[in-house]
């Protein structure tokens, strides 16, 4: 079964530390792998997006690995911003014609002054 | 990136009454649109895609007399809930990718439907 597992649930740190966000997945194969920030009350906002054969890739503060051997993925978020505080979302879309993407359940970020 | 608006943001209705949400792609045309359900501290949990010019499909377990889904442009799908229960409480979300295969999905800014 096709399933998207992240860790922790939940996180609390302060302003300007740095914190990793972990992502397994057992989609195989794959065509790519997402991590998408949720504000509370607002809908997910792309913040990286892999394929298969990418290792790496960055968006400001936020840079996310990707290795297929072991099926992990992690966000590493440097420099911490209390607008960082949100829900952060591994999704990775299956390599096949539905078109449907499977979700993390997410990882709540709490950033405090 | 690309723009997905959905509308409205928030919305109160009274039970037995029905609730349209409208999903607009504003800058490319999507052929296909998703719908998504998300209670409070859950990840999105899809409910139907959405196809232009044909019907929806449905996810197992989602009544789609219950909720109806109308694709009837490239850049508009409307999400009716038809004779809203409280239980229908929730935060829908919509998205759409340019392009055929959902290579990169846009999301909707979600609707907070509150039926009392």
């Amino acid at each position: 079964k096709n399933q998207v597992e992240q860790s922790p649930q939940s996180l609390i740190i302060l302003e300007g530390k740095n914190c990793t966000l972990q992502c397994n997945y057992t989609v195989s194969p794959f065509s790519n792998l997402r991590w998408y920030k949720q504000d509370t009350g607002r809908g997910p906002v792309s913040l990286t997006i892999m394929t298969f054969s990418e290792n790496t890739k960055s968006n400001g503060r936020y840079t996310a690995t990707l290795d297929a051997d072991t099926k992990q993925s992690s966000l590493h978020i440097t420099a911490s911003q209390l607008s960082d505080s949100a829900s952060y979302i591994c999704v990775v879309r299956p390599m096949d014609s539905s078109y449907k993407l499977i979700f993390g359940s997410g990882t709540r970020l709490l950033v405090r002054p | 990136g690309a723009v997905v608006s959905q509308h409205p943001s928030r919305v109160i209705c009274k039970s037995g009454t029905s609730v349209k949400i409208e999903c607009r792609s504003l800058d490319f045309q999507a052929t296909t649109m998703f719908w998504y359900r998300q209670f409070p501290k859950q990840s999105l949990m899809l409910m139907a895609t959405s196809n232009e010019g044909s019907k929806a499909t449905y996810e197992q377990g989602v009544e789609k007399d219950k909720f109806l889904i109308n694709h009837a442009s490239l850049t508009l799908s409307t999400l009716t809930v038809t004779s809203a229960h409280p239980e229908d409480s929730s935060f829908y979300i919509c998205s759409a990718s340019p392009g055929k295969w959902n290579t990169e999905a846009f999301f909707g800014q979600g609707t907070r439907l509150t039926v009392v």
